[in-house]
C-alpha cells in the first residue's frame, strides 16, 4: 500500500493563480482531510469529507474549494492564490468506525509558497 | 483561542534518560487524546491515544497519562533515543464520528548524544 500520497511535493505561485493539490489514498477510508501548517502552529482543518460526494467545511476553508467524486481522491483547489496561503498542506484519511477513526494517516505534504 | 495547548515549544532530553512532553486542553467536551510526531518533510504519524476512561496508556517506550481534572495530560518517552528527535502534536477530539481532532502547536523535541 502506498498509503496517502500527494502531489506536488512543491510549488511556488504568483499571487492570483490557480491551482489543484493533489491527495490519494489506497486504504479505502471513507474520511479523508485537507490540514494546513503555518510555521510554528498546529494543523488546522481546511475541509473534510465523509465519504464520496459528500464534504464539509473546517476551521479554515475560506479561499478553498474541495471536491470527492472517488474514495480515493481528495483534491483541494485554490482559486486566487493569496500570500497568506502560503503553508505546508497535509491531506490526511482514517477509518471511518470504531475509536480508531480519529487516528489518522497523513500524507508527506504539499509545501506552497505564494509571491 | 488555542483549545490544545503545548507551552512548551523545544525541549532537550540526554539519550537514555526520560522525555516528557506535555498538553494543556481547555474543552471538557473532549474525550479523546491522541499524540502525533513528525519527522522534517514528512507527514505526521500516530503514536499512541487514550479515551477519558483511563488515565495511562502503554506503548513499548511511549506512555501517555491523562490528568482529567486538570485537563492535562503527558507522554512520557524512557528510554530516549535518537530516532525520537521530532516534533510531536498533542491532538484531542470528541468520540462522536463526526467530531474533529484540534492539533497544539507542537514540541520539539531533541535527543542528545
Amino acid at each position: 500500500n502506498a498509503g496517502v500520497t500527494q502531489t506536488p511535493k512543491f510549488r511556488i505561485l504568483k499571487i492570483g493563480q490557480s491551482m489543484t493539490l493533489q491527495c490519494a489514498q489506497d486504504m479505502n477510508h471513507n474520511y479523508m482531510y485537507w490540514y494546513r501548517q503555518d510555521p510554528g502552529m498546529g494543523l488546522k482543518l481546511i475541509y473534510y469529507s465523509v465519504g464520496a460526494g459528500i464534504t464539509d467545511k473546517g476551521e479554515v476553508p475560506n479561499g478553498y474549494n474541495v471536491s470527492r467524486s472517488t474514495t480515493e481522491d481528495f483534491p483541494l483547489r485554490l482559486e486566487l492564490a493569496a500570500p497568506s496561503q502560503t503553508s505546508v498542506y497535509f491531506c490526511a484519511s482514517s477509518y471511518s468506525g470504531g475509536r480508531s477513526y480519529n487516528e489518522q494517516f497523513f500524507g508527506p505534504g504539499t509545501r506552497l509558497t505564494v509571491l | 483561542d488555542q483549545q490544545v495547548k503545548q507551552n512548551s515549544p523545544s525541549l532537550s532530553v540526554q539519550e537514555g534518560r526520560i522525555s516528557i512532553l506535555n498538553c494543556d486542553y481547555t474543552n471538557s467536551m473532549f474525550d479523546y487524546f491522541l499524540w502525533y510526531k513528525k519527522y522534517p518533510a514528512e507527514g505526521p504519524t500516530f503514536l499512541i491515544s487514550i479515551s477519558s476512561i483511563k488515565d495511562k496508556n502503554e506503548d513499548g517506550r511511549f506512555t501517555v497519562f491523562l490528568n482529567k481534572s486538570a485537563k492535562h495530560l503527558s507522554l512520557h518517552i524512557v528510554p530516549s533515543q535518537p530516532g525520537d528527535s521530532a516534533v510531536y502534536f498533542c491532538a484531542a477530539s470528541g468520540l462522536n464520528r463526526d467530531d474533529k481532532i484540534i492539533f497544539g502547536k507542537g514540541t520539539r523535541l531533541h535527543i542528545l548524544p
